[in-house]
């Protein structure tokens, strides 16, 4: 099983809708989650941090459930810029462990 | 950009051949980290380099090496080259380990190896 999980996608959503990202891990040696953003052929960027008490920046809410090992990211009133691979990525013992990523495609 | 660039860019090479890519870390930070990333799948930890020294290592055989030097920069070595390791390669540096906690890590925009 991989240390971190989430569904690949992909998830075509019209302009304007909300979205939710999943993502589960299995390894107790992460401390810490994030979520990052990778454009197509680009490097991964930080998008935000995520906390048990849920983290909002914007549009963009982010929410850690310990006890369920469970990650969410929600975004709000989606636009075409938010079209990207949203990785979920666990953070322990010198490295980062990244999932599989979620392709996002925001329809106009 | 993040002011961590990386070289060459793209490059082929042929099964059995060695590779070397080269990593300058961003003005300020101290650590720098490679991963490995296949097509359509999530980036790899490769190793981290801190002060000159390997600090942790992921899964990779040993023909993968690396080096850090006093500026910072960093190179990853890659022997005997096979076809499963055709990928872009990233690199990424910060400030201590994972960013201090931050989780902030700052990617380049990779070596695209592709080994025929």
């Amino acid at each position: 099983r991989k240390e971190v999980e989430q569904d690949p996608g992909p998830f075509n959503v019209p302009e304007g809708a909300t979205v939710a990202f999943n993502c589960t891990y299995s390894n107790s040696a992460s401390q810490s989650f994030f979520w990052y953003r990778q454009d197509c052929r680009k490097e991964p960027k930080l998008l935000m941090s995520v906390y048990s008490s849920g983290n909002e920046d914007g549009r963009f809410t982010a929410q850690l459930n310990r006890a369920s090992q469970y990650i969410s990211l929600l975004i709000r009133d989606s636009k075409l810029s938010d079209s990207a691979t949203y990785l979920c990525v666990g953070a322990g013992n010198e490295k980062l462990t990244f999932g599989t990523g979620t392709r996002l495609t925001i329809i106009p | 950009e993040t002011g961590v660039t990386q070289s060459p860019t793209h490059l082929i090479k042929t099964r059995g051949q060695q590779v070397t890519l080269r990593c300058s870390s961003q003005s300020g930070h101290n650590t720098v980290s490679w991963y490995q990333q296949a097509l359509g799948q999530g980036p790899q930890f490769i190793f981290q380099y801190y002060r000159e020294e390997e600090n942790g290592r992921g899964n990779f055989p040993p023909r993968f090496s690396g080096l850090q030097f006093p500026n910072y920069s960093s190179e990853l070595n890659v022997n005997a080259l096979e076809l499963d390791d055709s990928a872009l390669y990233l690199c990424a540096s910060s400030w201590g380990s994972s960013g201090r906690g931050t989780g902030e890590l700052f990617f380049g925009e990779g070596s695209r190896l592709t080994v025929l």
